[in-house]
């Protein structure tokens, strides 16, 4: 079936140093690319997303490339803190959020 | 703006027994999400509704899952009977996608923990 695959596992970052958070994705229909962050106790929060007729997005410390052809999707976060420390996860799906499929996810540790 | 409710929060139960979970999603969502997160693992969808109407449930384990939604708004989940695997986090999502919007953004409720021992 479609998959949606997640690098790296786990991430530890000094505070101040940038995080990438690679995936992959299967299904050559998505156009829907939402990156997640879950904290502790939580359900996940959108940070960011980003649509298939997009390359890259950015808000602030924290962005989004896609590229379509190789089907890859990557999250960067720059001049980490300590408060950035949680789960994140990518997801792909189609418009309307049918058939969301999420990665596995990358539990980010950033050390003060 | 009131978030997802989700409850109970916590729930142990003895395999074989039955077990339900409520959620009442986003005042004018169309659509609501209903997710198994297995421990270390990303959500799995299970089941979607738009509006009363079931438009993705490929992923339900129909055996013993069920889901209905109430009047387009709230949402309930069932298992029957419980097995050991099915040990998770259940997350209830909402978003306004629908007939008449695309926006994808799904937000999410703090989840129930279900453990079956």
């Amino acid at each position: 079936g479609e998959n949606v695959e997640q690098h790296p596992s786990t991430l530890s970052v000094q505070e101040g140093d940038s995080a990438v958070i690679k995936c992959t994705y299967s299904d050559s229909a998505s156009n829907y690319f939402p990156w997640y962050k879950q904290e502790l106790g939580k359900g996940p929060q959108l940070i960011i997303d980003i649509r298939s007729n997009v390359g890259e997005k950015k808000d602030q410390r924290i962005a989004v490339t896609l590229n379509k052809t190789a089907k890859h999707f990557s999250l960067h976060i720059t001049e980490t803190q300590p408060e950035d420390s949680a789960v994140y996860f990518c997801a792909a799906s189609y418009t309307g959020g049918f058939k969301t499929i999420f990665g596995a996810g990358t539990r980010l540790f950033v050390k003060a | 703006e009131a978030g997802v409710a989700q409850s109970p929060r916590y729930k142990i139960i003895e395999k074989r027994q039955s077990v339900a979970f409520w959620c009442n999603p986003i005042s004018g969502h169309a659509t609501l999400y209903w997710y198994q997160q297995i421990l270390g693992q990303g959500p799995k969808l299970l089941i979607q509704f738009q509006n009363n109407g079931v438009v993705d449930d490929s992923q339900l384990p129909k055996d013993r899952f069920s889901a209905e939604r109430l009047k387009g708004v709230d949402s309930t989940l069932k298992i029957q009977p419980a097995k050991l695997e099915d040990s998770a986090v259940y997350l209830c999502a909402s978003s306004m996608a629908g007939e008449a919007s695309s926006t994808d953004t799904q937000y999410f409720g703090p989840g129930t923990r279900l453990t079956v021992l």
